[in-house]
């Protein structure tokens, strides 16, 4: 595609249940990154995927938050036992990923809006 | 890492140049100057970047002043659509990723 998809674009879920949230990144981008963004807050980066290394997951907040991605397109992003305080706008980015480029543009997706009773 | 600058809002006229300053008056030699902005319930989009050469693309113009110490976003004929908070960034490296700060941005509004 011509830009990087999220799906789906709202969610709303009950606290405790678990949620998929799936990112396609542009085609040809080796990087990829997820991150959170609160009401009215900036990003708070969560996990960083480049090629088929291993990936930095250093921004997780805790163990219900997880992510996976299949070589070099889909990535999705897993939030077991949900709870009030994980509402929020998940977004994913790529990027071409050049190994030790100081430059590198990322391109946002629309976003997940997630809300949590 | 580089912190920023930026003055929480500006008003611009429908039409006319929209000048958006940041200061980074601690960024480093090798780092890149970033624009994104983001308009309400979407995700960031980027404008433009520059490292110390001034840099236009279709969408904006980056003036860079020459000790790097701070620099100017211009949208050179602001529509209603630019309407935004944009956000001034120095790349930022923590452990092996790269990924994006945002800080707390210029929410431009752009008025008829």
């Amino acid at each position: 595609g011509a830009g990087v998809s999220q799906s789906p674009s709202n969610k709303v879920t009950e606290k405790g249940k678990d949620v998929e949230l799936r990112c396609d990144p542009i085609s040809g981008h080796t990087a990829l990154y997820w991150y959170r963004q609160r009401l009215g807050q900036g990003l708070e980066f969560l996990i960083y995927f480049q090629g088929n290394s291993a990936p930095d997951k250093s921004g997780l907040p805790s163990d219900r938050f997880s992510a996976e991605r299949t070589g070099e397109s889909v990535s999705t992003l897993t939030i077991q036992r949900t709870q009030q305080e994980d509402s929020a706008v998940y977004l994913c980015a790529s990027s071409l990923g050049f190994p030790g480029a100081v430059q590198e543009t990322q391109y946002f997706g629309p976003g997940t809006r997630l809300l949590v009773l | 890492d580089a912190k920023t600058t930026q003055p929480p809002s500006m008003d611009c006229a429908e039409g006319r140049a929209a000048n958006l300053p940041c200061n980074h008056s601690t960024i480093s030699g090798n780092e890149y100057v970033y624009w994104y902005r983001q308009i309400h319930s979407q995700g960031p989009q980027y404008i433009i970047h520059g490292l110390k050469n001034n840099e236009t693309n279709e969408m904006a113009s980056l003036i860079i002043t020459e000790d790097r110490k701070s620099s100017t976003l211009i949208l050179p004929h602001a529509t209603l659509r630019d309407t935004a908070v944009y956000y001034c960034i120095v790349r930022v490296k923590i452990g092996s990723a790269r990924q994006l700060t945002f800080g707390s941005g210029t929410q431009l509004t752009v008025l008829p």
